[in-house]
């Protein structure tokens, strides 16, 4: 699977807009974006996913430039709730291969 | 419905005991998976259901033992464990085993080995 670079940590003020980007200049045709969150402790869940166009369902949108090489999932009105791990994942196959992610943390 | 459970939630076990993890769907998914998550990084695959058979074991110790009695139903049977297989023990679903498969995941099982 391609790898991607995401930002180590972000901070979002609530009620804003949280736009988390990364880069995966390696991906290939057939692999798809996904973006995953992790709450503390708890398991991950599933926020989007998108292959070439653009992708919004109630939770984000996922927007992908034209090259594909890079992504950015938007949050259109963050909530202390949605201070999480978010992880971008290219995905060739079965496999959900996690990296290190970006901490978001939502500010009052 | 996107719910998957996980029981029990947290397990405490010596390293001569025998126990086992269960993870329960019923979305009509025909694909399960068993992660783990050590403190602090991300989760990794261990292992990996398809329609009720073992497609991927991801070089998983045989100390680790995987089942899937029915399309509902995943348990991980847990042998002889060392103190460093304390961890977040993930169950995952998907409708099938494809890239364009969402997984969903349980709240996990929380194991540590003393």
């Amino acid at each position: 699977d391609a790898k991607t670079t995401q930002p180590t940590s972000m901070d979002c003020a609530e009620g804003r807009a949280a736009n988390l980007p990364c880069n995966h200049s390696t991906i290939s045709g057939n692999e798809y974006v996904y973006w995953y969150r992790q709450i503390h402790s708890q398991g991950p869940q599933y926020i989007i996913h998108g292959l070439k166009n653009n992708e919004t369902n109630e939770m984000a949108s996922l927007i992908i430039t034209e090259d594909r090489k890079s992504s950015t999932l938007i949050l259109p009105h963050a909530t202390l709730r949605d201070t999480a791990v978010y992880y971008c994942i290219v995905r060739a196959d079965y496999k959900l291969s996690f990296g290190a992610g970006t901490t978001v943390t939502v500010r009052a | 419905d996107t719910e998957v459970t996980q029981t029990p939630k947290h397990l405490v076990m010596g390293m001569t005991n025998k126990k086992s993890l269960k993870c329960e769907q019923h979305m009509g998914h025909r694909a399960m998976y068993w992660y783990k998550q050590k403190a602090k990084k991300p989760p990794e695959l261990m292992f990996v259901y398809s329609y009720e058979k073992l497609s991927i074991n991801e070089s998983v110790p045989s100390r680790f033992s995987p089942e899937c009695p029915n399309s509902s139903l995943l348990n991980l049977h847990l042998h002889a464990l060392q103190p460093e297989d304390s961890a977040l023990y993930l169950c995952a679903s998907s409708q099938v085993r494809d890239r364009g498969a969402e997984q969903y995941f349980g709240p996990g099982t929380r194991l540590t080995v003393t």
